[in-house]
């Protein structure tokens, strides 16, 4: 079945870059997504990529995706305190099939 | 104007329970889901309901069952409640499994059993 992966912790100085990187197994992938969850929020949908993309910005968010190595990467740039939360990497594909989340990473900005 | 509504956002309850948790969407969505997360963020898919289709994820105990009465509805209905229960459930709707519009979350109900 599908797999995501993503490292649990990531914590970075308010203004630099952060890149949060996810792995998937299903080379069926059509979208590939990120989520972002704030403290007692639901899921909010950052940004997503088709999976013939390999890249897409949109302002601070840049997404690239190596589908050869199953790879996403998400690049939150001048990362800001209201950035802290947990992102999620999910992945969608063919086929009346939910999406499969990765277990989230933890974004700490420190001031 | 909320688009997926959940209610109640907080439920406590003693074992043994049956308690229901309500949903709807406003967003004229096919599809429809009821997402797990447990205390380490964890999200599981327990159920999706589309065009009166039901799908079950494996693990989801029997005592857990989804009730659509409309498309714009999908409730969970939960039996015999156990410490295992608490978490937060999420629902989400979309229009289809798969879109670049992804899906939409409620807010999230946080049970907890004691």
């Amino acid at each position: 079945g599908e797999d995501v992966e993503q490292s649990l912790f990531l914590s970075v100085r308010e203004g630099d870059s952060s890149v949060i990187n996810c792995t998937y197994t299903d080379s069926s992938s059509t979208y590939l997504y990120w989520y972002k969850q704030e403290p007692g929020a639901g899921l909010q949908l950052l940004t997503y990529i088709f999976s013939n993309m390999d890249m897409k910005q949109d302002q601070r968010l840049t997404v690239l995706l190596n589908k050869k190595d199953k790879h996403l990467s998400l690049r939150i740039a001048d990362t800001q305190t209201g950035d802290s939360a947990i992102y999620f990497c999910a992945e969608s594909t063919t086929g009346n099939t939910p999406l499969v989340f990765g277990k989230g990473t933890r974004l700490s900005v420190i001031a | 104007d909320t688009a997926v509504s959940q209610t109640p956002k907080y439920l406590v309850t003693q074992m043994g329970n049956d308690k229901s948790i309500k949903c709807e969407q406003n967003l004229g969505h096919d599809t429809m889901y009821w997402y797990k997360q447990d205390s380490k963020k964890f999200l599981k898919i327990m159920f999706s309901y589309n065009n009166k289709e039901l799908i079950i994820n494996e693990t989801v105990p029997n005592r857990f069952s989804p009730k659509s009465p409309d498309k714009a509805h999908l409730n969970l209905h939960i039996n015999s409640l156990e410490l295992g229960d608490s978490a937060v459930y999420f629902c989400a709707s979309s229009h289809d499994y798969s879109s670049g519009y992804g899906y939409t979350f409620g807010s999230g109900t946080r049970l907890t059993v004691v």
